[in-house]
């Protein structure tokens, strides 16, 4: 069965802190996402990255950057944490099948409150 | 400026009726739609996806239609069932040489008993 972890479900930080949400995926997966959800806005694309060490920005990176070392993992960093940040942070694997949708699979989700 | 639409916030359907939820899309490179069902406190899951190519794609009680010429595409359930009530977003996909995704708003679909 395939499963996409974050290393947690509630993280509270405090303004100016550095930030790490890591993401890991055990189905030897290409591409990796990182999402914010906020209500109304749907999921927004903050990085995202098809082959290790390589990535790119998606609509929201400003604030954010990311590390992929390894396949499985794909960290995102908040630099310095603000209180905008705040919000509902899902990461995402996909095979990268040019063929096929190449649909995502899909972490439980971190909920970050920055006070 | 958003590439992908979801107009309605929220649409309520009787258990056993037809739920039809709508998406607009601005882009013409996106080669594939796909539509995810998100519960609360759970990360989206993959529903049902429909290439660029094709105006039509059905799964069990699930229908996508892709209308290419007006940029729209819909997601029909039927019959629709309580278990279905969550919230649905709409995705593009566009290949970029990694896949770029980019999601809707979402609706969220109350299904009644």
């Amino acid at each position: 069965d395939v499963k996409v972890t974050q290393s947690s479900r509630y993280l509270v930080k405090r303004t100016g802190e550095k930030v790490f949400l890591e993401c890991v995926q055990d189905m030897d997966h290409e591409n990796m996402f990182w999402y914010r959800q906020d209500p109304g806005l749907g999921l927004r694309l903050i990085y995202f990255s098809y082959d290790v060490k390589m990535k790119e920005k998606g609509d929201i990176p400003e604030g954010y950057s990311v590390s992929r070392e390894k396949k499985e993992r794909f960290s995102l960093i908040l630099e310095s944490a603000s209180t905008n940040q705040t919000s509902m942070y899902l990461c995402a694997s996909s095979l990268g099948d040019s063929l096929g949708g190449d649909e995502q699979f899909f972490g439980p989700g971190t909920r970050l409150t920055v006070l | 400026d958003q590439q992908v639409k979801q107009n309605s916030p929220s649409l309520s359907v009787q258990e056993g009726r037809i739920s039809i939820l709508n998406c607009d899309y601005t882009n013409s490179m996106f080669d594939y739609f796909l539509w995810y069902k998100k519960y609360p406190a759970e990360g989206p899951t993959f529903l049902i996806s429909i290439s660029s190519i094709k105006d039509k794609n059905e799964d069990g009680r699930f229908t996508v239609f892709l209308n290419k010429s007006a940029k729209h595409l819909s997601l029909h359930i039927v019959p629709s069932q309580p278990g279905d009530s969550a919230v649905y977003f709409c995705a593009a996909r566009q290949n970029t040489g990694g896949f770029k995704t980019i999601f809707g708003a979402g609706t969220r679909l109350f299904v009644k008993a």
